[in-house]
């Protein structure tokens, strides 16, 4: 099945600081979604991003399916950011998600 | 934006047995997931269930196992004779092009 790893497995920096998360996956794949979960536990979607780049607020993605990555930026932090970042790599055929193994990011204020 | 709801949000149960998570999926997607998170690591896939059939399934869902759709509503899961290491957080999803989750309900067995 199709491996996802992500990068870096633990990130913490001061509150206005931007940062970049990167997803490697193995194969090809449908489509790539990023999750941020939360601190009780609910997982947000927060992009849904085949290929190219999208925007929503202070967050941004960008897929280049051809070299089976993507990244997620994440300008201005805040405190609220705080969380797990996973990617989710999907399968042809079946919608199946294999998710990666996260970045723990920390905002200190 | 349509939500997933899951319940119950926490259950604690004893060692060997039962156990019925319940999922209200997203009423017009057609593809439903159950998904577990085990403390501290990442989230794995269980289970796939379209047009009323399993579609897929990992090798942690054997026997124990088990997943159905009652009422044309609901999704459940059923976990026999509940372990100490299935205690997780267990997730329903729908998918249309974007995957949706549920808030989850955290098992813990004792």
């Amino acid at each position: 099945g199709i491996q996802v790893e992500q990068s870096p497995p633990d990130l913490i920096l001061q509150e206005g600081a931007n940062s970049t998360l990167r997803c490697n996956f193995s194969d090809s794949v449908n489509n790539l979604q990023w999750f941020h979960q939360n601190p009780w536990g609910q997982l947000i979607n927060l992009f849904y991003i085949p290929s190219g780049t999208k925007q929503n607020g202070r967050l941004s993605a960008t897929t280049v399916a051809t070299e089976r990555y993507s990244l997620l930026y994440i300008s201005s932090s805040q405190t609220t950011d705080s969380g797990v970042y996973f990617c989710a790599a999907v399968n042809f055929g079946n919608e199946k998600l294999t998710f990666g193994t996260g970045t723990r990011l920390t905002i200190i204020p | 934006e349509p939500e997933v709801t899951q319940t119950p949000s926490h259950q604690v149960t004893q060692m060997g047995q039962e156990v019925i998570l319940r999922c209200v999926p997203i009423s017009n997607h057609l593809y439903f997931y159950w998904y577990r998170q085990i403390l501290g690591q990442k989230v794995e896939f269980l289970v796939s269930f379209y047009n009323n059939e399993i579609s897929e399934k990992s090798e942690i869902f054997d026997d124990q196992f088990s997943v159905e759709r009652p009422d044309g509503s609901n999704f459940t899961l059923k976990i026999r004779s509940t372990k100490l290491e299935d205690s997780a957080m267990y997730f329903c999803a729908t998918v249309s092009g974007k995957a949706f989750f549920g808030q989850g309900t955290r098992l813990t067995v004792v």
